[in-house]
């Protein structure tokens, strides 16, 4: 099946700084979502970007769907950012979601 | 409001005991999941159901059961023949489960603990 993988696994970053994020997927894809999951586990939506650029806020993401990655751009970040951020990709048919194994991201103030 | 709910937010089961785990939503959806998060993991997918009257085993169906009785609502039964299942348990649903119109949404989970 399709192999979904992030990186770093970890991040620490000052308030104020700015980060990417990368997932890179094994084989073409018609769907990438971006999720951030906050302490209570909630999965927020973020990005849903088979290609292309996509931009809210202080957040950003581009996919580039012929080379097998995305990156997640956050500037200017903030304590309400930390998390963990999980990229997703759907297997063949019925839309079934694979998990990359996330980025554990902690904003110090 | 539209959403997902799921409920209870917190479950205790003793070992041999069967559970289940509400999910309904409201936004006239026609494809519902069920994924388990393990402690540091990613998500895995349990079952899923592309309509109504219909599902199909994901990744790691052994010791689950599901039903889609009614468009808004995807229990989750988790028996006594699930061999480690204290975990999060999140649900989801889209619009379609097809290549387009397939963003998913998810609910706010269930963490379940055996005793």
């Amino acid at each position: 099946g399709i192999q979904v993988e992030q990186s770093p696994p970890d991040l620490i970053l000052q308030e104020g700084a700015n980060s990417t994020l990368r997932c890179n997927f094994s084989d073409s894809v018609n769907n990438l979502q971006w999720f951030h999951q906050n302490p209570w586990g909630q999965l927020i939506n973020l990005f849903y970007i088979p290609s292309g650029t996509k931009q809210n806020g202080r957040l950003s993401a581009t996919t580039v769907a012929t080379e097998r990655y995305s990156l997640l751009y956050i500037s200017s970040s903030q304590t309400t950012d930390s998390g963990v951020y999980f990229c997703a990709v759907p297997k063949a048919a019925g839309n079934k979601l694979t998990f990359g194994g996330g980025t554990r991201v902690l904003v110090k103030p | 409001d539209g959403g997902i709910t799921q409920s209870p937010k917190y479950l205790f089961r003793k070992e041999g005991q069967n559970v289940t785990l509400s999910c309904e939503q409201n936004l006239n959806h026609d494809a519902m999941y069920w994924y388990r998060q393990d402690p540091g993991q990613g998500l895995r997918l349990i079952y899923y159901s592309q309509i109504v009257n219909d599902f199909q085993k994901g990744d790691i169906a052994e010791g689950y059961s599901v039903s889609r009785e009614k468009k808004e609502s995807f229990p989750l039964t988790v028996t006594s023949a699930q061999k480690n299942p204290t975990a999060f348990y999140l649900c989801a649903s889209s619009k379609t489960s097809g290549s387009k119109d397939n963003e998913q949404f998810f609910g706010p989970g269930t963490r379940l603990t055996v005793l």
